[in-house]
């Protein structure tokens, strides 16, 4: 069965420091998201990226973050200059088709020290 | 925006007892209701989800229930097994976007 899969599972930063998430969505997918999970609170949503652009961004996804899909395959999320409140998991979702299921990778857990 | 609420936070069960969990939302154009079951240190994986034009949809021992009027959505289990402890997470999104907007998630525990 196809997965989405991330890399690395855990990244451990200092703060300042830039970071690039990287997750390999489902291969025929069209729409990609970046949602994070502070530990024993619930999945926020970041970011969606359709046709080449994001297509929508929440509040939490400001000047720090970008996102690329710099080849057919990866979709990388990138925060520029860590702070500790970006420790969190960060997960990688991708969708066929608007409106149905989300796949989620397993996640990267992002400690920012 | 959309907001959605979702209780009980922690739910405790004896095995092969029924566990309801309830959400809200707030943006009647919502039209998708996906339910997602995260266990411990892995993904969030969908278990059942439903469209605004279905009241019900059932899938063995899970079921959906939505009430569009009042803007409520459920998930019951029946005959809980220790396997079903997890966290469930309730989300919602409709057509002019494509983000899901989840609840809290609640802690099921099943006591065997």
């Amino acid at each position: 069965e196809p997965e989405v899969t991330q890399t690395p599972s855990h990244q451990v930063t200092q703060m300042g420091q830039e970071v690039i998430l990287r997750c390999v969505p489902i291969s025929n997918h069209l729409y990609f998201y970046w949602y994070r999970q502070i530990l024993g609170q619930k999945v926020e949503f970041l970011v969606s990226f359709y046709n080449n652009e994001i297509s929508e961004k929440s509040e939490i996804f400001d000047d720090q973050f970008s996102v690329e899909r710099p080849d057919g395959s990866n979709f990388t999320l990138k925060i520029r200059s860590t702070k500790l409140e970006d420790s969190a998991m960060y997960f990688c979702a991708s969708m066929g088709q608007r409106n149905t299921e989300a796949f989620f990778g397993q996640g990267t857990r992002l400690t920012v020290v | 925006g959309e907001n959605v609420e979702q209780h009980p936070s922690t739910l405790s069960v004896q095995e092969g007892d029924s566990a309801v969990i309830k959400c809200t939302y707030s943006d009647s154009a919502s039209n998708y209701f996906p339910w997602y079951k995260q266990e411990l240190g892995k993904r969030p994986q969908l278990i059942i989800d439903i469209r605004s034009n279905v009241g019900e949809k059932k899938d063995q021992r899970i079921a959906v229930t939505l009430n569009k009027t009042a803007k409520h959505f459920s998930l019951h289990i029946t005959e809980t097994q220790p396997e079903d402890s997890a966290v469930y997470f309730c989300a919602a999104s409709k057509n002019t976007g494509n983000q899901f907007y989840f609840g809290t998630g609640t802690s099921l525990t099943v006591i065997p």
